[in-house]
């Protein structure tokens, strides 16, 4: 049973552009969440995803969108990207959008912006 | 907003010491996870706390949760090597029925042999 999975694992980018990351959830979880984790912090949510749907956002600017498809599969994209999204972004899957489930995370992509 | 505080930031014990990192809420809580990051990896998820009071333990490690479900507690009796790592409590955005995790601080464990 593959756990959640993430691609890229690293990624190097330039000031301005934009990126895209990937979220493959564990199998039967329909939930997807990405968060946003700085060297030395805890994670910080960036939004969820449920049905397609963005259904919860974090304090995040609107340069943080994404997707989920319908094989519950989801895509973060940045725009115009600053140093300051350098991090390690996690995705999280849970097996419904309700109250108290664990969270399983990725390994994460971490980021680089240069 | 709401915050959730964890201390200390940063333990350094030797192996065979006893360890616990505290975790206090902003707000009233429906539940707290606990997660622990090895350096260089990923949150893994370690128990869910629902009740208030309630006491779980996992061999060597005990949580609580506070009776007015506020704060929270790590107890890791005995440390090894392999309890190295960073911990961070979460809980749920507004205290509510979601899936929003709001994470502590974090307690970075370092355990000498």
């Amino acid at each position: 049973d593959a756990g959640v999975t993430q691609s890229p694992t690293h990624l190097i980018k330039t000031r301005g552009q934009q990126v895209t990351l990937r979220c493959s959830p564990k199998s039967g979880h329909d939930t997807v969440s990405w968060y946003q984790q700085a060297l030395g912090q805890g994670p910080q949510f960036i939004f969820q995803y449920y049905e397609e749907e963005e259904r919860q956002r974090g304090n995040f600017p609107d340069r943080f969108s994404g997707h989920q498809f319908p094989n519950y599969s989801s895509e973060l994209n940045v725009n115009a990207l600053l140093l300051g999204d350098s991090a390690l972004y996690l995705c999280a899957s849970s097996l419904i959008w309700g109250r108290g489930t664990e969270a399983f995370f990725g390994q994460g992509t971490r980021l680089t912006v240069v | 907003g709401q915050q959730v505080m964890q201390i200390p930031q940063y333990q350094h014990v030797q192996e065979g010491e006893d360890f616990t990192t505290y975790c206090n809420s902003s707000t009233t809580l429906s539940n707290i996870q606990w997660y622990k990051q090895r350096p260089g990896g990923h949150p893994v998820f370690l128990i869910q706390l629902v009740k208030s009071g309630e006491v779980k333990k996992q061999k060597r490690l005990t949580f609580q949760f506070g009776e007015a479900k506020k704060n929270s507690s790590l107890h890791i009796t005995a440390t090894q090597t392999t309890d190295v790592g960073t911990y961070f409590c979460a809980g749920p955005k507004d205290g509510g029925a979601t899936n929003k995790l709001i994470f502590g601080t974090g307690t970075l464990l370092a355990v000498q042999p």
